[in-house]
């Protein structure tokens, strides 16, 4: 089974602070994928990366940046953690030409 | 932005087959209707994706209108592990962003 695991569940942060979201898949993808999901919202899509160290805006990147050092890890960044930025953050991954993407089951961040 | 239309909500009974409704009237000639859903607190989950033909497979079966500007995915037998909500995507290349609009809450009544 294909599994995409994120560091935390839930996490709670202060306004400033810096924000490491970690995710990890063992499939060996290409594709990996940030997005966050806020209610009346959907999903929206804030980075993507279709090799290492390569990195590409999805449609609200601001306020946050991308690492992906390795194949298997793709990291999301919060610089400078504001309250607008409590969310559902979702990792997924997947191969080049795929039928799906395979999400992880989320980070719940809160920002006070 | 998303390229499809659902109803916010719909109600099933359990055991009854869910058919949920998705308009993607400016569909184009090489983009793919994809299901997906999302159960509470987990991350989204594939469903069944199709261009123009019906598809069955172990989850659920999709109806494409021939003119393939609705589309229709039927659960056939609903089960109260089937409340979720249920997006509706179209998207042109396998290997492009999935954009979700805002999806269908189901709601499966014992």
């Amino acid at each position: 089974d294909v599994k995409v695991t994120q560091s935390s569940r839930y996490l709670v942060k202060r306004t400033g602070e810096k924000v490491f979201l970690e995710c990890v898949q063992d499939m060996d993808h290409e594709n990996m994928f940030w997005y966050r999901q806020d209610p009346g919202l959907g999903l929206r899509l804030i980075y993507f990366s279709y090799d290492v160290k390569m990195k590409e805006k999805g449609d609200i990147p601001e306020g946050y940046s991308v690492s992906r050092e390795k194949k298997e890890r793709f990291s999301l960044i919060l610089e400078s953690a504001s309250t607008n930025q409590t969310s559902m953050y979702l990792c997924a991954s997947c191969t080049p030409w795929a039928d799906t993407q395979y999400f992880g089951p989320g980070t719940r961040l809160t920002v006070l | 932005d998303a390229k499809t239309t659902q109803p916010t909500s719909m109600d099933c009974a359990e055991g009854r087959a869910a058919n949920l409704p998705c308009n993607h009237s400016t569909i184009s000639g090489n983009e793919y209707v994809y299901w997906y859903r999302q159960i509470h607190s987990q991350g989204p989950q594939y469903i069944i994706h199709g261009l123009k033909n019906n598809e069955t497979n172990e989850m659920a079966s999709l109806i494409i209108t021939e003119d393939r500007k609705s589309s229709t995915l039927i659960l056939p037998h609903a089960t109260l592990r089937d409340t979720a909500v249920y997006y509706c995507i179209v998207r042109a290349n396998r290997d492009d962003k999935i954009i979700f609009g805002k999806g269908t809450r189901l709601h499966i009544l014992p």
